[in-house]
């Protein structure tokens, strides 16, 4: 069960867009419209971002968005802000009725 | 205000047993999925297991099964992970979470710390 790919850092100004990829296979990220996004702060629990690849929970700000094409989920961070900084995983359903996490991506507010 | 406070966790030798418990309040516990995730120290989240809403279903990642069982008390609000032969990549803090919509979670526990060592 091998994790789901993500870069392993990011990094942008304030005021910019940043995007984080996810690379999975047809079984998991291509395959069920079951991605989702969390952003785990230093020390903290991960927080629910993008959920069913498009959709934001309630009180998640308008700048985080989801996308995917093929086998490749994204997140996109636009308007970066420093609270915004800390690492960002993707989570994706699989068809043998498990789940996979992304490995992480650190993302730095410059 | 929902809530979920896991317990259990602390140190225990290669080989051993150890039982976390997860209490869940401010909703209808048994009206949804629930599901244990781990992180062992500064390494990122791995799933660990699921189990459905009465219990009669589970779910194990490759590196947990045979080892632990997840399962559940609805009357009392309460998730178990019960960790056989634990070994020492068994590390790791230990999340309890509450399913949102499809295998993702947006209310987690604090998470309790298992450390696996001689």
């Amino acid at each position: 069960q091998s994790a789901l790919t993500q870069p392993a850092s990011v990094s942008g100004s304030p005021g910019q867009s940043i995007t984080i990829s996810c690379a999975g296979t047809s079984s998991d990220v291509g395959g069920y419209d079951y991605v989702s996004w969390y952003q785990q702060r230093p020390g903290k629990v991960p927080t629910l971002k993008i959920f069913d690849v498009i959709k934001r929970p309630s009180g998640v700000s308008y700048r985080f968005s989801g996308s995917r094409s093929g086998n490749t989920a994204s997140l996109t961070i636009s308007g970066l802000q420093p609270e915004d900084e800390g690492d960002y995983y993707c989570s994706s359903y699989r068809s043998d009725g498990t789940q996979v996490f992304g490995t992480g991506t650190w993302v730095t507010v410059l | 205000e929902v809530q979920l406070l896991e317990s259990g966790g602390g140190l225990v030798q290669p080989g051993g047993s150890l039982r976390l418990s997860c209490a869940a309040s401010g909703f209808t516990f048994g009206n949804y999925i629930m599901t244990w995730v781990r992180q062992a120290p500064g390494a990122g989240l791995e799933w660990v297991s699921t189990i459905r809403e009465s219990g009669a279903d589970t779910y194990y990642a490759d590196s947990v099964k045979g080892r632990f069982t997840i399962s559940r008390d609805n009357s009392k609000n309460t998730l178990f992970l019960q960790m056989n032969s634990l070994r020492r990549d068994d590390t790791a803090v230990y999340y309890c979470a509450k399913d949102h919509s499809n295998w993702n979670y947006e209310t987690w526990g604090q998470g309790t710390l298992v450390t696996v060592s001689s």
